[in-house]
């Protein structure tokens, strides 16, 4: 079964510095997509970066960048010049594609806190 | 603003009552998914619909659990006879199109269950 595993509960950064998120995931399949999520206070999730994986380009989406490394099934998020906007939970999710479904699969997230 | 919509944001129900939970999808979305989030956890799918069609109610509860995605209106996912338990955010989302394979799921804001 498709699993996507985040190991830190919570990390914390200072304003401006660069924090990475783990996340890794266990699939059989060779192609499919592997999201970030970004939940603050409000709940709502908002979409944060996305990577297909039969491209071998890191996805990168102004401050926010991914290291995907498909042959070690992880999925990490750097994100540099951290905000305090960017305080909240985030979450690393993998497209599941089968019998005519699709759904996400979601980690159990990390809570990101920005120190001023 | 033409993102997904979710009414109520709150609701509240005593025990043994009914829940209604409205979803609108983005304009021109044609794909519809569930999703639960319990305190302190990840979203988990609950089911995937398309117009008039149920595709995957995979992670549906058995019993007491039905949602529908008519010809015309908002998806709706009824909860009979509530139960503490079902507390929890409920959350939809939407995509434009399966077979473009580049479909992404953007999410409402949420509607938060609190059973009595």
């Amino acid at each position: 079964a498709q699993t996507v595993t985040q190991s830190q509960p919570e990390m914390s950064v200072q304003e401006a510095e660069t924090v990475t998120l783990s996340c890794t995931y266990d699939t059989s399949e060779s192609d499919y997509y592997l999201f970030w999520y970004k939940q603050p206070p409000s709940r709502q999730m908002i979409l944060v970066i996305r990577q297909e994986a039969y491209k071998q380009q890191n996805a990168t989406e102004n401050r926010f960048s991914v290291n995907f490394q498909k042959a070690a099934k992880s999925f990490s998020l750097k994100i540099s010049d951290s905000q305090l906007g960017d305080a909240a939970m985030y979450f690393c999710a993998y497209r599941l594609t089968q019998g005519g479904s699709e759904k996400l699969v979601f980690g159990k997230g990390t809570k990101l806190t920005v120190n001023p | 603003n033409a993102g997904v919509m979710q009414n109520p944001r709150h609701l509240v129900r005593r025990r043994g009552q009914e829940a209604r939970l409205r979803c609108s999808p983005m304009k021109g979305h044609s794909h519809v998914y569930w999703y639960r989030q319990l305190p302190e956890e990840g979203l988990k799918f609950m089911v995937y619909l398309q117009k008039e069609n149920i595709i995957d109610e995979s992670g549906m509860p058995k019993e007491r659990f039905s949602a529908e995605f008519p010809k015309e209106g908002p998806s709706i996912l009824r909860i009979q006879q509530v139960v503490r338990g079902d507390s929890a955010a409920y959350f939809c989302a939407s995509s434009l199109n399966r077979a473009s394979g580049t479909d992404t799921q953007y999410f409402g804001p949420g509607t938060r269950l609190t059973v009595l």
